[in-house]
Order: C-alpha cells, then structure tokens, then sequence
C-alpha cells in the first residue's frame, strides 16, 4: 500500500501559485519525500525532493512540516502545460527501492 | 544530453507470443529500474539493477516475466506467452547512483497491447 495520500484532483487559475498536499505520516527517519508529475502518455517527470527542509528549484519548492508527516508541493506561477498528475512518494531504506506509488494528484489548470 | 530511451514505443502482440522491451539508460547511471502502469493506475515495480549487484526481482508478477542488463548498460525486459492482463505501459527509469537521495528518470514507456 502506497504510504502517502493526496487529493484525487485539484484546480489552479493559470498564473496562480498551486498548492499540491501530501500527507505521509507514517514516514521514517531515513525516507526522502519525492515529488514527480505525469503529461498524458508521458513517463513520470521529476520535480523535486527532501529529507528535512524545505527546497526549492527551478521547477517548484517543497515545503515539509517540522514532523514531517506531510508536505506541500509549490508550483509558483502555474501555466497550462503544468496540467498533469502529481504523484508524492516516499523512498528510503524502510521502503526498500520499491517506491510505491498512490494515485496521485489530477491537477488542472484553467485558463 | 539524451534522456533514457525505450523502444519500441508501441507494440501490438497476439495472446501466447513473445516480447522483448528494450530500455537505453542515461549514460553512467548505474541503477536501473523497471515499472508498469496500467490504465488510470499508479506505478507497479517490477524489477531492480545495480551495478554489478544481482538484481531485485521480487516485483516480477509470474515466471513469465524476466530482464536483463548487459554491460551495466542496456537493459531488455522480456515477456514469454504474453496475456491480455499484461497488456500496460513499462517504464524504464536510471539513477546516477545508489540510494534514496538520487532521483529517478524515467523514459516514456512502451505500450504494450496483446490482443
């Protein structure tokens, strides 16, 4: 069983900051929080990842909560062709390198 | 730089044939992983290379299924007496390293289709 959950779907206005949550509170010391996202008939896409703090790069910011069981995917000025599924995952040694997968986030943008 | 490379992108095979799904990783990466999606759902893992570790293969679904990798490199998932519950998208994924602070990147998979 996947060890995060996320909302079935979400909306953003193109140009608004999407905020995706995900909660993992059965995360481990050593497991790494991951964010990818999936285009229609694409592989999955990395974005970003952490252990503790917070990140951010050129695609996204990831902010984590001080007990770590969730976190919040950032995408800062959403455009249309950030429609896709995000999926969050949780990776470390407890979950081997298996990285189960949920269902992940539909995330439509509207013009 | 090239990304990981699968082909084909699409196959069609009959009930009870044979495929072969070849995945090129990006160059010196040397983990390699294996997946398949089937339709609306989430990644299921299938198998596991490191280097010149035995493989993990605890995700392959029945007997059917094996993979190779030669040369630390190229790698092909092979499918004997295809089902039509095989019938998914496999994706192929590469690491730079080991461990849980490298990500993953992914090709974009071959659909496969057994009628």
């Amino acid at each position: 069983d996947a060890k995060t959950t996320q909302p079935t779907s979400m909306d953003c206005a193109e140009g608004r900051a999407a905020n995706l949550p995900c909660n993992h509170s059965t995360i481990s010391g050593n497991e790494y929080v991951y964010w990818y996202r999936q285009i229609h008939s694409q592989g999955p896409q990395y974005i970003i990842h952490g252990l503790k703090n917070n990140e951010t790069n050129e695609m996204a910011s990831l902010i984590i909560t001080e007990d770590r069981k969730s976190s919040t995917l950032i995408l800062p000025h959403a455009t249309l062709r950030d429609t896709a599924v995000y999926y969050c995952i949780v990776r470390g040694m407890d979950s081997n390198y298996q990285l189960i997968w949920g269902a992940g986030t539909k995330l439509i943008i509207k013009p | 730089g090239a990304g990981v490379s699968q082909s084909p992108s699409n196959k069609v095979t009959e009930k009870g044939k044979d495929v072969e799904l070849r995945c090129d990783p990006i160059s010196g990466h040397t983990a390699l992983y294996w997946y398949r999606q089937s339709l609306g759902q989430g990644l299921e893992f299938l198998i596991y290379f490191q280097g010149n570790s035995a493989p993990d293969k605890s995700g392959l679904p029945s007997d059917r299924f094996s993979a190779e990798r030669t040369g630390g490199s190229v790698s092909t998932l092979t499918i004997q007496r295809t089902q039509q519950e095989d019938s998914a998208v496999y994706l192929c994924a590469s690491s730079p390293r080991q461990g849980f602070n490298s990500p993953l990147h992914f090709g974009n998979g071959t659909r496969l289709t057994v009628t």
